[in-house]
């Protein structure tokens, strides 16, 4: 079956360091992939988007790989910091046209 | 300023009491696209409309109707809302299918 996995746990960090986050998906060839974050009750808001033929995009302390091969898409924020305290997202299209999309992982960054 | 604007922002119903969440856009955006988020579970997609009169089921369209007849509004409708249709609700838009989507602030729908 087809899904796609974000880890369900949340991830704590310490500020300053490299939270990175991870994307696995199954039986989805998607053309792209895109990251959002999302704070409590509000909407997703939209961060990065990779397409299969970019190993890596990067913008400001964030940065995004996709290996199709792994079929896996990693998130990294650099010199994290509280307000970084987040879940984030991420979606990929499906052959449907759909945007499928992970349960989030919540980030949370310790002083 | 650019935004998705939804109301109402919290409902609380009774089954079977028709409703519609309303949905709106000033960014001239194409597409839009309705989505429930339930704990533990991702976005899941309700319905979706790539134009004006072009609207098509998502992954959970049961129990629910969308319109399109203007480029700005894409209501959503509970003819005969079920609890199990509580849940929080996002309208979202973007200029093309591929695009980076913008979320609406949510509509908690709670149905008793």
């Amino acid at each position: 079956s087809q899904k796609i996995e974000q880890n369900s746990e949340a991830l704590n960090i310490q500020e300053g360091k490299t939270a990175t986050l991870t994307c696995n998906y199954t039986n989805y060839s998607p053309a792209y992939l895109q990251w959002y974050r999302q704070d409590p009750g509000r909407g997703p808001v939209f961060l990065l988007l990779i397409r299969e033929n970019e190993k890596e995009k990067r913008k400001e302390r964030l940065k995004v790989t996709f290996d199709t091969t792994l079929k896996q898409s990693l998130f990294h924020i650099t010199a994290s910091q509280p307000a970084d305290s987040a879940t984030y997202l991420c979606a990929l299209e499906d052959s449907n046209y759909q945007l499928i999309w992970g349960a989030g992982t919540k980030l949370i960054i310790k002083p | 300023e650019a935004q998705v604007t939804q109301n109402p922002r919290y409902l609380i119903t009774v089954t079977g009491k028709k409703l519609t969440v309303t949905c709106s856009q000033n960014m001239n955006h194409e597409y839009m696209s309705w989505y429930r988020q339930d704990p533990g579970l991702g976005l899941r997609q309700i319905y979706y409309s790539m134009n004006v009169e072009v609207t098509d089921k998502g992954d959970v369209p049961e129990g629910y109707k969308v319109s399109r007849k203007e480029k700005r509004n894409f209501p959503l409708i509970l003819e005969s809302p079920s609890p199990n249709q509580t849940s929080l609700y996002f309208c979202a838009s973007s200029l093309e299918r591929t695009y980076e989507q913008y979320f609406g602030p949510g509509t908690r729908l709670t149905v008793t």
